[in-house]
């Protein structure tokens, strides 16, 4: 069975940073784009980064780009999102998805002073 | 960036009946590879969304054959053929042909 399991989330103060993590199981992890998603309390989603299987291509919405890194670790078959210079507009659950077929349960992260 | 826009963005239907959500892309979401990435995705009450249809048409494992996906650039429709209990909450179409992805603003579809 497909695991994919979020963590990391927390409220921090603006201009703060944290780091989401997201540890896959029940798929072969190495050969899978990963994608972090998130959705804005009562909102719809959107789409924040993803990261080839071997780590060598990253992609980010304007939104986040220079604030956000998507990186990952096949090893252990995890992948992280290290978001610095928090934003109340970065108010979200954060979901990691294997592609698109797959999501995990989201982590709360709230921005708030 | 590409905008999809959905149609209805409220949907109330009767069990039983069917069921027409829409997908208007603002560009062409033909790959260079020739594969057209336009998925979608439903979101129940209160849970991560799942995937139903990739590549425009095909159906994920275990998702029932009511479902079907179909459309050219622009439009995109998701067709139910007989709404059931468990289709209520919100279906993203989602596109990866282009940087950044997007997603569509959402249909709710609801049991009248």
């Amino acid at each position: 069975e497909v695991q994919l399991v979020e963590s990391g989330g927390a409220v921090v103060q603006p201009g703060g940073s944290l780091r989401l993590s997201c540890a896959g199981s029940g798929f072969s992890f190495s050969d899978s784009w990963m994608n972090w998603v998130r959705q804005a309390p009562g909102k719809g989603l959107e789409w924040v980064a993803n990261i080839k299987h071997d780590g060598s291509e990253k992609t980010y919405v304007d939104s986040v780009r220079g604030r956000f890194t998507i990186s990952r670790d096949n090893a252990k078959n995890s992948v992280y999102l290290q978001m610095n210079s928090l934003r109340a507009e970065d108010t979200a659950l954060y979901f990691c998805a294997r592609e698109s077929r797959n999501w995990g349960q989201g982590a709360l992260v709230s921005v708030s002073s | 960036d590409v905008v999809l826009t959905q149609s209805p963005l409220s949907l109330p239907v009767t069990l039983g009946q069917p069921a027409s959500l829409s997908c208007r892309s603002s560009q062409s979401l033909v790959h260079s590879d020739g594969n057209t990435y336009l998925n979608w995705l439903l979101q129940r009450p209160g849970q991560s969304p799942r995937r139903l249809i990739y590549w425009v048409s095909k159906r994920d494992s275990g998702v029932p054959d009511r479902f079907s996906g179909s459309g050219s650039g622009p439009d995109f429709t998701l067709n139910i053929s007989r709404v059931e209990p468990e289709d209520v909450g919100v279906y993203y179409c989602f596109q990866l042909t282009h940087w950044p992805h997007t997603f569509g603003q959402g249909t709710k579809l609801e049991i009248k």
